[in-house]
């Protein structure tokens, strides 16, 4: 199993580009979520999905539209990059349901930064 | 969801103990101790998980009192490898981890 996989895994945007990031999973986890770190800070949820055609927001979601219409990928979009989005971005997933919600696996990060 | 405290930073030498602290005062009922490890450069690694009393597994051992109101992740015998940034989270298992600044643990040889 190659886990989560994510790319590209730098990025470099002039403000008001658009581009995705891809997500993938390959151990059929029903949740998936994207983060992002800036530096020196802890992660924070931007948007969430606990299955296919379903998502929601996180705590920072302002900027960043998602979709899942498979369980295996989970794209995020940022429609028009502005400088405050230069951050990590971290893919998450893992199983459905009770405790295994906690134990999440995450990807290697793409680096973003926007001019 | 319970907001937790933890040192910013910790030392420590190859082959000791090293115990790390993290207050939540308004853990709820439902609530889990979740830690997460994370390496420069990676995503953060699960790696242990406890409601009360001591949970071992084999890389870790997590110590939560009766009151649950902080916990205290415990790694035996640390070695250089094990430098990197510590983080206690309270979980609700709805999926939405929120984190902290973590702890930074730096061992030295």
């Amino acid at each position: 199993n190659a886990g989560v996989t994510q790319t590209p895994k730098f990025q470099v945007l002039k403000t008001g580009q658009s581009m995705t990031l891809q997500c993938a999973q390959d151990m059929n986890h029903e949740y998936m979520s994207w983060y992002r770190q800036d530096p020196g800070m802890g992660l924070r949820l931007i948007h969430y999905s606990v299955g296919a055609g379903i998502t929601d927001q996180g705590e920072v979601p302002n900027g960043y539209n998602v979709s899942r219409s498979t369980t295996e990928d989970f794209p995020l979009r940022l429609l028009s990059a502005a400088p405050s989005q230069t951050s990590v971005y971290f893919c998450a997933s893992s199983p459905q349901g009770g405790l295994s919600y906690n134990e999440q696996f995450f990807g290697p990060g793409t680096r973003l930064t926007v001019l | 969801l319970a907001k937790t405290t933890q040192p910013i930073s910790m030392d420590s030498y190859e082959g000791q103990e090293v115990n790390i602290t993290c207050s939540h005062n308004n853990i709820a009922t439902n609530d889990y101790i979740t830690w997460y490890q994370q390496f420069p450069s990676q995503g953060p690694r699960f790696i242990i998980q406890g409601y009360k009393t001591k949970v071992t597994n084999e890389v870790a051992s997590l110590f939560i009192p009766a009151d649950r109101k902080s916990s205290t992740l415990s790694l035996p015998r640390v070695s250089l490898s094990d430098t990197a940034v510590y983080y206690c989270l309270v979980v609700s298992n709805t999926g939405k981890l929120i984190f902290g600044q973590g702890t930074t643990l730096q061992v030295k040889p």
